[in-house]
C-alpha cells in the first residue's frame, strides 16, 4: 500500500497570500487529520475530516480551513498568511475516526511552508 | 484538558536500554496512549500503543501503571538509527464528543557510538 502523500513538499509564500495544501491518505482510510509543527509550539492538531465531514477542530483561527473529497483526499487552506504560519504541515490518515481504540495515525512527510 | 509532559532530551549509547517517560495526569478513561518516532524532514511514525499494564512489540515496550497517569516507552539495545524525536500522544478528553489529539513536546534522543 502506498503511504500518505502530501503535496507540495515545499512552499514559499508572502504575507497576505493564501495557500492550499493537499493530502492523499492511505487507500481505504477515511479519516484525515492535519497538524502544524513548529519548533516553538510542537505538534498541534488543526482538524480532522471523516467521510467529507469535519469532526474535530483544534484551537486555530478561522484562516485555517479544510475539506475532504469523496475519495478521502483532503486539502487544507490558509488565507491571509502571516509570518507565524511558517511551519511543517503534516497530515495523517487512519482507518477509523480519531479516538477509536487501536487506530494509529499514519503520517505523510509534510509540506514545509515558509512565509516571507 | 489533557496535557502531556516529556523530558526535552536524552542521551544514550549504542546497546543500552532507553526509557522515556511521559506524564499525562488528566488522561480520560477511554484514551489510549500512543508513541511515535520522528526523524528530521519526515512525519511521525507509529511505534506502540497501549491502554494499561504492559505492551510489547518487535521494537519497543510500553509500561503503563495502574493509575495511567504516566507511561514509559522502553527501547531495548538502541542503535545510532534510533536517534530521533519521540512523542507520546493521548486524547484530550471528550469535550462535546470531540477528540483532540494532544502531543507532548517530544523527547530528542541522541544515541552515541
Amino acid at each position: 500500500k502506498a503511504g500518505v502523500t502530501q503535496t507540495p513538499r515545499y512552499l514559499i509564500k508572502t504575507r497576505g497570500q493564501q495557500v492550499t495544501l493537499s493530502c492523499s491518505p492511505i487507500s481505504g482510510h477515511r479519516s484525515v487529520s492535519w497538524y502544524q509543527q513548529t519548533p516553538g509550539q510542537g505538534l498541534q492538531f488543526l482538524f480532522e475530516y471523516f467521510s467529507e465531514t469535519q469532526r474535530n477542530k483544534g484551537n486555530f483561527p478561522g484562516r485555517f480551513s479544510g475539506r475532504q473529497f469523496s475519495n478521502s483526499r483532503s486539502e487544507m487552506n490558509v488565507s491571509t498568511l502571516e509570518l507565524g504560519d511558517s511551519a511543517l504541515y503534516l497530515c495523517a490518515s487512519s482507518s477509523i475516526p480519531l479516538g477509536g481504540n487501536n487506530s494509529p495515525l499514519h503520517f505523510g512527510n509534510g509540506t514545509r511552508l515558509t512565509v516571507t | 484538558l489533557a496535557k502531556t509532559t516529556q523530558p526535552i532530551s536524552m542521551d544514550s549509547y549504542e546497546g543500552q536500554e532507553v526509557n522515556i517517560t511521559c506524564s499525562h495526569n488528566n488522561i480520560a478513561t477511554n484514551d489510549y496512549i500512543t508513541w511515535y518516532q520522528q526523524f528530521p524532514s519526515q512525519g511521525p511514525r507509529f511505534i506502540i500503543q497501549g491502554y494499561k499494564t504492559k505492551v510489547t512489540n518487535e521494537v519497543a515496550s510500553l509500561f503503563i501503571p495502574a493509575d495511567r497517569k504516566s507511561s514509559t516507552l522502553s527501547l531495548p539495545r538502541v542503535s545510532l538509527s534510533d536517534t530521533a524525536v519521540y512523542y507520546c500522544l493521548v486524547g484530550d478528553g471528550r469535550a462535546g464528543g470531540s477528540y483532540i489529539p494532544t502531543f507532548g513536546r517530544g523527547t530528542s534522543l541522541i544515541v552515541h557510538p
